[in-house]
């Protein structure tokens, strides 16, 4: 079946300190990939996505490559600020079908203090 | 254009009362979500509806129903409420592209306890 595993949480980082949250997944066929993030009190909102195996995703200063060969999508920024505080959910689209469901990871709860 | 709106944003039921959790949407997508969030569970799908008209079960759709009103508006409601349905829902909309994945848009959430 489909599924996202994500690295557990929480992740607490100092200002301008270099952020990795690892994201693999297992799917049939070559899904979409998608970062969305949540902040306190709101709704989830996409941050980036890949569509096809070596894409890069970017938006904000976070990216992440899709590779097909380690079935992984790690999101990464190379200074985070207080305002990245938030929940961050690593997703995917199965290519089969028609429904564009997505299935999520459990998300990853980052906190950056000044 | 508000995107995705829901509505009652916090509602608290006895065990056993029924209510009614409502969605729309102004992008005219053709699909839309219905989703419970849950500490350390993520994301877990209750009910889709791929077009107006059509509506399928997700991963936990037990103890739930769904209405496909029209293409703006995707209700869920839940007959006999119980604890175990404490949750955040989330409703989202989107127009689904086979070659470029589904982004969702969702909405702000309502946050439900049942007592």
């Amino acid at each position: 079946g489909n599924s996202v595993t994500q690295m557990e949480g929480p992740v607490t980082l100092s200002e301008e300190a270099f952020l990795t949250i690892n994201c693999t997944y297992t799917a049939t066929g070559y899904p979409s990939l998608f970062w969305y993030v949540q902040y306190p009190g709101e709704g989830l909102q996409l941050l980036l996505k890949a569509t096809k195996a070596d894409d890069k995703g970017s938006n904000k200063g976070f990216e992440a490559t899709y590779r097909k060969e380690t079935t992984s999508f790690h999101l990464e920024k190379g200074s985070v600020q207080v305002s990245d505080s938030a929940v961050y959910f690593c997703a995917l689209t199965p290519r089969s079908g028609n429904t564009g469901k997505l299935i999520f990871g459990q998300g990853t709860t980052l906190q950056v203090k000044p | 254009n508000a995107g995705v709106t829901q509505t009652p944003k916090f509602q608290v039921l006895k065990t056993g009362q029924s209510m009614t959790l409502q969605c729309a949407q102004d992008m005219n997508h053709n699909s839309m979500y219905w989703y419970r969030q849950d500490p350390g569970m993520g994301l877990r799908l209750i009910y889709y509806s791929a077009s107006e008209g059509t509506t399928d079960k997700g991963e936990v759709p037990n103890g739930y129903n769904v209405s496909r009103l029209n293409k703006r508006e995707f209700s869920l409601r839940l007959e006999s409420a119980a604890p175990s349905q404490t949750s955040v829902y989330f409703c989202a909309s989107s127009d689904y592209d086979r070659g470029a994945g589904s982004t969702q848009y969702f909405g702000p959430g309502t946050r439900l306890t049942v007592l």
